[in-house]
């Protein structure tokens, strides 16, 4: 069974900040592409970042981009997410999730998550 | 305001048919496949559409997906209380480089 477990998550205040683990477990974790994606409170899921199989492309929201670094260490079968300069709008849960499909992210679906981790910022 | 323009809330009777629509633009919807997730609230969200309208194992032939032009289309039949859930579509951007999301349809089974 496919399992991802998310990590990491807490109370900080704006400006600091944190690192969210993902550990893969009852699959091959060098296989797939991973992601994050968040929902705010009382908001819907939004994308923040993916990561190949290799590490060898990264992409990022927008909303992120500079601030909040995606890795991986397949021989830990763990990802990562270091997020730094954290803003209020970053509460949020955090999940991590599985892609699956061809050859780029972009025939990708994301087949199996994780429960979430909250991270919450708060002066 | 999110790139994917869902209904902010959809409704129907047990054994009724509904309809979600997810619109998009030439550089998402219009130029990749659209893949849906139901999310329950406070559980992980689940895959249950992919490339416009393949069913992973396990979810049930009353999800059926479509797609057209810039716009997509979740249907439920014969719809059921455990279907009470929030919907999400999702697609690549090519502009964006990245996926993007719609905001989310709250389907409620009267």
């Amino acid at each position: 069974e496919v399992q991802l477990v998310e990590s990491g998550g807490g109370l900080v205040k704006p400006g600091a900040s944190l690192r969210l683990s993902c550990a893969g477990s009852g699959y091959t974790f060098s296989a797939h592409s991973l992601n994050w994606v968040r929902q705010a409170p009382g908001k819907g899921l939004e994308w923040v970042s993916s990561i190949t199989s290799n590490s060898a492309y990264v992409y990022y929201a927008d909303s992120v981009k500079a601030r909040f670094t995606i890795s991986r260490d397949n021989a830990k079968s763990s990802l990562y997410l270091q997020m730094d300069s954290l803003t209020v709008e970053d509460t949020a849960v955090y999940y991590c999730a599985r892609g699956v499909g061809g050859n780029h992210q972009k025939l990708h679906s994301f087949d199996n998550w994780g429960q979430g981790t909250l991270v919450t910022v708060s002066s | 305001q999110s790139v994917l323009t869902q209904p902010p809330s959809a409704s129907g009777t047990p054994g009724q048919r509904v309809s979600i629509s997810c619109s998009g633009g030439g550089s998402n919807i219009g130029s990749n496949s659209v893949n849906w997730y139901q999310h329950f609230p406070g559980v992980a969200p689940k895959l249950l559409m992919y490339t416009d309208d393949k069913r992973p194992s396990g979810v049930p032939d009353r999800f059926s997906g479509s797609k057209s032009g810039t716009s997509a289309s979740l249907a439920i039949s014969g719809l059921r209380s455990e279907d009470e859930a929030d919907y999400y579509c999702a697609a690549w951007d090519d502009s964006l480089n990245g996926w993007v999301f719609g905001g989310g349809t709250k389907l409620t089974v009267l």
